[in-house]
Protein backbone atom coordinates (compact mmCIF):
# COMPACT_ATOMS: atom_id res chain seq x y z
CA UNK A 1 0.00 0.00 0.00
CA UNK A 2 1.64 3.31 -1.28
CA UNK A 3 1.32 6.43 0.73
CA UNK A 4 3.14 8.55 3.53
CA UNK A 5 3.58 7.63 7.26
CA UNK A 6 4.30 9.86 9.96
CA UNK A 7 4.76 9.12 13.45
CA UNK A 8 3.93 9.11 16.09
CA UNK A 9 0.34 10.79 15.95
CA UNK A 10 1.02 12.11 19.21
CA UNK A 11 4.23 13.77 20.11
CA UNK A 12 4.06 15.54 23.95
CA UNK A 13 7.54 17.57 24.93
CA UNK A 14 8.84 20.17 27.78
CA UNK A 15 9.48 23.36 26.90
CA UNK A 16 13.03 23.64 25.74
CA UNK A 17 13.19 20.51 24.42
CA UNK A 18 14.09 19.43 20.26
CA UNK A 19 11.94 17.24 18.84
CA UNK A 20 12.37 15.39 15.72
CA UNK A 21 8.82 14.56 13.76
CA UNK A 22 8.95 11.92 10.86
CA UNK A 23 7.79 11.30 7.58
CA UNK A 24 8.29 8.57 5.10
CA UNK A 25 6.92 7.57 1.36
CA UNK A 26 6.54 5.09 -0.41
CA UNK A 27 5.10 6.59 -3.91
CA UNK A 28 8.86 7.22 -5.47
CA UNK A 29 8.07 11.09 -5.10
CA UNK A 30 10.77 13.51 -6.03
CA UNK A 31 9.38 16.19 -3.75
CA UNK A 32 8.54 16.48 -0.05
CA UNK A 33 6.61 19.10 2.11
CA UNK A 34 6.24 20.05 5.42
CA UNK A 35 3.41 22.34 6.85
CA UNK A 36 1.95 23.45 9.81
CA UNK A 37 -1.94 23.62 10.98
CA UNK A 38 -3.32 26.20 13.02
CA UNK A 39 -7.24 26.26 13.21
CA UNK A 40 -8.04 29.26 11.48
CA UNK A 41 -5.30 29.73 9.39
CA UNK A 42 -4.78 26.89 7.00
CA UNK A 43 -1.53 25.20 6.06
CA UNK A 44 1.80 26.94 5.83
CA UNK A 45 4.78 25.54 4.63
CA UNK A 46 7.64 25.06 6.52
CA UNK A 47 10.07 23.36 4.69
CA UNK A 48 10.25 21.90 1.42
CA UNK A 49 12.29 19.68 -0.76
CA UNK A 50 12.44 18.99 -4.55
CA UNK A 51 15.08 16.18 -4.77
CA UNK A 52 17.48 14.38 -1.93
CA UNK A 53 19.86 16.66 -0.38
CA UNK A 54 18.49 19.93 -0.99
CA UNK A 55 15.65 21.90 0.78
CA UNK A 56 14.36 25.15 0.78
CA UNK A 57 12.78 27.53 3.47
CA UNK A 58 9.02 27.59 3.21
CA UNK A 59 7.26 30.71 4.88
CA UNK A 60 7.84 29.94 8.49
CA UNK A 61 10.88 28.08 8.22
CA UNK A 62 12.30 29.98 12.06
CA UNK A 63 12.56 27.63 14.58
CA UNK A 64 12.61 24.58 12.36
CA UNK A 65 15.18 22.34 10.24
CA UNK A 66 15.13 19.52 8.09
CA UNK A 67 17.25 17.19 6.10
CA UNK A 68 16.62 15.16 2.62
CA UNK A 69 19.47 12.32 3.24
CA UNK A 70 17.13 9.93 1.43
CA UNK A 71 14.15 9.88 -1.33
CA UNK A 72 11.71 8.77 0.83
CA UNK A 73 12.57 10.28 4.45
CA UNK A 74 11.87 13.75 5.39
CA UNK A 75 12.37 14.70 8.89
CA UNK A 76 10.91 17.73 10.37
CA UNK A 77 13.48 19.27 13.86
CA UNK A 78 10.86 21.32 16.10
CA UNK A 79 14.10 23.61 18.00
CA UNK A 80 13.65 25.25 20.98
CA UNK A 81 13.79 28.25 19.22
CA UNK A 82 10.26 27.48 17.34
CA UNK A 83 8.13 30.28 20.27
CA UNK A 84 5.15 28.63 19.73
CA UNK A 85 5.74 25.05 18.39
CA UNK A 86 2.42 23.06 19.81
CA UNK A 87 0.45 22.36 16.04
CA UNK A 88 -1.08 19.70 13.84
CA UNK A 89 2.05 19.08 11.76
CA UNK A 90 1.58 17.56 8.33
CA UNK A 91 3.84 16.24 6.25
CA UNK A 92 3.22 15.86 1.97
CA UNK A 93 4.71 14.67 -1.09
CA UNK A 94 4.81 14.99 -4.90
CA UNK A 95 5.92 13.38 -7.56
CA UNK A 96 7.72 17.25 -9.22
CA UNK A 97 6.12 20.11 -7.80
CA UNK A 98 3.04 20.17 -7.22
CA UNK A 99 0.67 20.71 -10.08
CA UNK A 100 -1.76 19.35 -12.21
CA UNK A 101 -0.09 16.15 -13.13
CA UNK A 102 1.58 16.25 -10.09
CA UNK A 103 -0.62 16.67 -7.24
CA UNK A 104 0.60 16.53 -3.58
CA UNK A 105 -0.33 13.40 -1.43
CA UNK A 106 -0.47 14.21 2.52
CA UNK A 107 -0.17 11.90 5.79
CA UNK A 108 -2.31 12.00 8.83
CA UNK A 109 -0.59 14.58 10.64
CA UNK A 110 1.58 14.63 13.88
CA UNK A 111 -0.09 16.58 16.57
CA UNK A 112 2.62 18.24 18.93
CA UNK A 113 2.24 19.30 21.68
CA UNK A 114 4.62 21.58 23.87
CA UNK A 115 4.15 22.59 27.66
CA UNK B 1 0.70 38.36 -3.53
CA UNK B 2 1.51 34.90 -2.53
CA UNK B 3 -1.76 34.96 -0.44
CA UNK B 4 -4.90 32.37 -1.21
CA UNK B 5 -8.11 34.26 1.00
CA UNK B 6 -10.76 31.51 1.08
CA UNK B 7 -14.48 32.59 2.43
CA UNK B 8 -16.59 31.96 4.76
CA UNK B 9 -14.79 30.33 7.58
CA UNK B 10 -17.49 28.24 8.70
CA UNK B 11 -20.53 27.06 6.98
CA UNK B 12 -24.07 25.44 7.66
CA UNK B 13 -26.59 23.68 5.35
CA UNK B 14 -29.12 21.28 5.56
CA UNK B 15 -28.91 18.11 3.81
CA UNK B 16 -29.95 18.81 0.00
CA UNK B 17 -28.19 22.35 0.14
CA UNK B 18 -25.38 23.13 -1.93
CA UNK B 19 -22.66 24.93 -0.54
CA UNK B 20 -20.27 27.56 -2.11
CA UNK B 21 -16.88 28.32 -1.07
CA UNK B 22 -14.78 31.05 -2.36
CA UNK B 23 -11.04 31.83 -2.95
CA UNK B 24 -9.35 34.31 -4.62
CA UNK B 25 -6.18 35.32 -5.56
CA UNK B 26 -3.22 38.04 -6.38
CA UNK B 27 -0.52 36.00 -8.10
CA UNK B 28 -1.15 35.69 -12.03
CA UNK B 29 1.52 33.12 -12.34
CA UNK B 30 -1.10 30.45 -10.31
CA UNK B 31 -1.45 27.80 -12.72
CA UNK B 32 -2.95 24.79 -10.66
CA UNK B 33 -5.89 25.38 -8.00
CA UNK B 34 -7.04 22.42 -6.47
CA UNK B 35 -9.36 21.45 -3.43
CA UNK B 36 -8.62 19.39 -0.46
CA UNK B 37 -11.17 17.53 1.76
CA UNK B 38 -9.97 16.91 5.53
CA UNK B 39 -11.76 14.64 8.26
CA UNK B 40 -10.52 15.82 11.80
CA UNK B 41 -7.57 13.84 13.06
CA UNK B 42 -6.89 13.43 8.95
CA UNK B 43 -4.46 14.85 6.84
CA UNK B 44 -5.76 16.91 3.84
CA UNK B 45 -7.32 14.92 0.64
CA UNK B 46 -7.71 16.15 -2.64
CA UNK B 47 -10.97 16.12 -3.99
CA UNK B 48 -10.86 18.23 -7.41
CA UNK B 49 -8.89 20.41 -9.27
CA UNK B 50 -8.12 22.86 -12.09
CA UNK B 51 -6.12 24.50 -14.70
CA UNK B 52 -6.65 28.23 -15.23
CA UNK B 53 -7.97 26.97 -19.25
CA UNK B 54 -10.87 25.66 -18.17
CA UNK B 55 -13.99 27.99 -16.63
CA UNK B 56 -15.41 24.43 -15.19
CA UNK B 57 -14.87 20.63 -13.84
CA UNK B 58 -17.10 18.79 -12.69
CA UNK B 59 -16.33 15.04 -10.61
CA UNK B 60 -19.41 13.77 -9.41
CA UNK B 61 -21.36 16.35 -6.87
CA UNK B 62 -18.24 18.81 -6.73
CA UNK B 63 -17.66 21.59 -8.99
CA UNK B 64 -15.03 23.74 -9.45
CA UNK B 65 -16.00 27.37 -11.24
CA UNK B 66 -13.07 29.48 -12.19
CA UNK B 67 -12.75 33.01 -13.14
CA UNK B 68 -9.60 34.17 -14.52
CA UNK B 69 -10.23 37.54 -14.88
CA UNK B 70 -11.54 38.19 -11.80
CA UNK B 71 -9.05 35.94 -10.16
CA UNK B 72 -11.12 33.80 -7.94
CA UNK B 73 -12.83 30.13 -8.01
CA UNK B 74 -15.49 28.47 -6.04
CA UNK B 75 -16.41 25.07 -4.87
CA UNK B 76 -19.77 24.13 -5.52
CA UNK B 77 -21.40 20.31 -3.39
CA UNK B 78 -24.52 19.42 -4.83
CA UNK B 79 -26.93 17.91 -3.20
CA UNK B 80 -24.77 17.95 0.48
CA UNK B 81 -25.24 14.86 2.49
CA UNK B 82 -23.58 14.88 6.28
CA UNK B 83 -20.63 12.62 4.81
CA UNK B 84 -19.81 16.22 3.38
CA UNK B 85 -19.29 17.50 6.92
CA UNK B 86 -15.35 18.65 6.64
CA UNK B 87 -12.74 20.80 6.29
CA UNK B 88 -12.52 22.24 2.80
CA UNK B 89 -9.22 24.18 1.75
CA UNK B 90 -8.62 25.47 -1.49
CA UNK B 91 -4.62 26.32 -2.86
CA UNK B 92 -2.66 27.36 -5.95
CA UNK B 93 0.73 26.83 -7.07
CA UNK B 94 2.95 28.05 -9.95
CA UNK B 95 5.06 25.26 -11.77
CA UNK B 96 7.50 28.35 -12.52
CA UNK B 97 8.00 28.95 -8.60
CA UNK B 98 8.69 25.38 -7.20
CA UNK B 99 5.07 24.02 -7.31
CA UNK B 100 5.09 25.31 -3.63
CA UNK B 101 1.07 25.36 -2.78
CA UNK B 102 -0.39 28.07 -1.00
CA UNK B 103 -3.31 27.61 0.90
CA UNK B 104 -6.17 29.35 1.67
CA UNK B 105 -7.49 29.44 5.30
CA UNK B 106 -10.04 26.80 4.86
CA UNK B 107 -14.27 26.70 5.63
CA UNK B 108 -15.61 24.03 8.08
CA UNK B 109 -18.60 22.63 6.08
CA UNK B 110 -21.63 21.07 8.51
CA UNK B 111 -24.05 19.49 6.77
CA UNK B 112 -27.41 18.55 8.79
CA UNK B 113 -29.06 16.40 8.50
Amino acid sequence: DGGITQSPKYLFRKEGQNVTLSCEQNLNHDAMYWYRQDPGQGLRLIYYSQIVNDFQKGDIAEGYSVSREKKESFPLTVTSAQKNPTAFYLCASSLKGGSYNSPLHFGNGTRLTVT
Amino acid sequence: QQQVKQSPQSLIVQKGGIPIINCAYENTAFDYFPWYQQFPGKGPALLIAIRPDVSEKKEGRFTISFNKSAKQFSLHIMDSQPGDSATYFCAASAYNQGGKLIFGQGTELSVKP
